[in-house]
């Protein structure tokens, strides 16, 4: 399970306050991508960056921010702007190549929990 | 932008039968389309992919077909077994639009044995 890694595993967080998510990812690769996931429903893309000091807004970016300062980091994060930040928080990062697709590899994920 | 829709929700299938996801998508630049497996607590993992130019691919137990005019895939799995349950969610991606993954809503597959 190496190669991309997040913390923490759990967070809590009162209403009100921004917390930071850690995505860290040795493999290399180029793009990095924020997913948020809700119970019975799909992954949503937050943000995403395919080069150091860029990123793009996804989805859902409202309420949340990111940063690209290193290659092998992009962390998340959840502003007191987003009105419902309880969810499953998942990172992903892959090559970038001329191919069809470029697999994207997760990590094990953030369970953030606003109480 | 692109919409994935998926069904059904859940799919209870008895050990040693098929099960079958299906799949639409709404934009016909959509060129690739995999198939991630998440297991209970686990992070999402590549199973399978199909390129728009292919109608069918197999890997052992599973398989996708794709039908690019009517825009719907679909995930078999054969013989089912108890270490098939878990989350299917299926995916499209217009490469040209950059790497971005929309993903359907998913499917929850509990494998009886």
């Amino acid at each position: 399970d190496g190669g991309i890694t997040q913390s923490p595993k759990y967070l809590f967080r009162k209403e009100g306050q921004n917390v930071t998510l850690s995505c860290e990812q040795n493999l290399n690769h180029d793009a990095m991508y924020w997913y948020r996931q809700d119970p019975g429903q799909g992954l949503r893309l937050i943000y995403y960056s395919q080069i150091v000091n860029d990123f793009q807004k996804g989805d859902i970016a409202e309420g949340y921010s990111v940063s690209r300062e290193k290659k092998e980091s992009f962390p998340l994060t959840v502003t007191s702007a987003q009105k419902n930040p309880t969810a499953f928080y998942l990172c992903a990062s892959s090559i970038i190549t001329g191919a069809p697709f470029n697999e994207q590899f997760f990590g094990p994920g953030t369970r953030l929990t606003v109480l | 932008g692109e919409n994935v829709e998926q069904h059904p929700s859940t799919l209870s299938v008895q050990e040693g039968d098929s099960a079958v996801i299906k799949c639409t998508y709404s934009d016909s630049a959509s060129n690739y389309f995999p198939w991630y497996k998440q297991e209970l607590g686990k992070r999402p993992q590549l199973i399978i992919d199909i390129r728009s130019n292919v109608g069918e691919k197999k890997d052992q137990r599973i398989a996708v077909t794709l039908n690019k005019t009517a825009k719907h895939f679909s995930l078999h799995i054969t013989e089912t077994q108890p270490e098939d349950s878990a989350v299917y969610f299926c995916a499209a991606i217009n490469k040209a639009a950059g790497n971005k993954l929309t993903f359907g809503g998913g499917t929850r597959v509990l494998v009886k044995p």
